[in-house]
């Protein structure tokens, strides 16, 4: 089991251009989450997937948006990338909200 | 408005000692609360989670106290280890929602 898989590791924007961050679980999970943290601010939750074919948003939405392609899969689009998104992306999934979530190894962005 | 606070941004411990982490949070509905422990380049895991029933929760080394008048929880590690060295998220969320609001985190240092 991988467990919860995030692409890219790495990735430096120009502002302006656009990226997929990808993520996908491998344990049948239902629930599946977008966090962002940045440094005295903890994670942040951009959006989330209650389960397939559903996603809602979360505390900070603005300038992203989520795609639940099937079960395990699981994706964050920046249309147009600004300084203010510079982090550390995390995708985490969970099989129900009474279990605790699983999370990924994170994607840190860097937007110039 | 930070929903859920870690007002310790890091915490020295000498190894063998107690650490002994804190967090309040504002939001009465909060009924679940976790902590996640963070090493870096990785994503947070599970710690140890307690209920709004319940003011005790052990694990091994780790026990969570829950004082809900106070809206105040803490994280007891006895006897801290050097590999318990990491960033302590605490986080809570309503039993049975989908969205968990963590704190900013606490870096914990156990000294060998």
């Amino acid at each position: 089991n991988a467990g919860v898989t995030q692409t890219p590791k790495f990735q430096v924007l120009k502002t302006g251009q656009s990226m997929t961050l990808q993520c996908a679980q491998d344990m049948n999970h239902n629930s599946m989450y977008w966090y962002r943290q940045d440094p005295g601010m903890g994670l942040r939750l951009i959006y989330y997937s209650a389960s397939e074919g559903t996603t809602d948003k979360g505390e900070v939405p603005n300038g992203y948006n989520v795609s639940r392609l099937n079960k395990r899969e699981f994706s964050l689009r920046l249309e147009s990338a600004a300084p203010s998104q510079t982090s550390v992306y995390f995708c985490a999934s969970r099989s129900s909200p009474e279990e605790t979530q699983y999370f990924g190894p994170g994607t840190r962005l860097l937007v110039l | 408005d930070q929903q859920v606070k870690q007002n310790s941004p890091s915490l020295s411990v000498q190894e063998g000692r107690i650490s002994i982490l804190n967090c309040d949070y504002t939001n009465s509905m909060f009924d679940y609360f976790l902590w996640y422990k963070k090493y870096p380049a990785e994503g947070p895991t599970f710690l140890i989670s307690i209920s709004s029933i319940k003011d005790k929760n052990e694990d091994g080394r780790f026990t969570v106290f829950l004082n809900k008048s106070a809206k105040h929880l803490s994280l007891h590690i006895v006897p801290s280890q050097p590999g318990d060295s990491a960033v302590y998220f605490c986080a809570a969320s309503d039993l049975g929602g989908f969205k968990t609001i963590f704190g900013a985190g606490t870096r914990l240092f156990v000294k060998a």
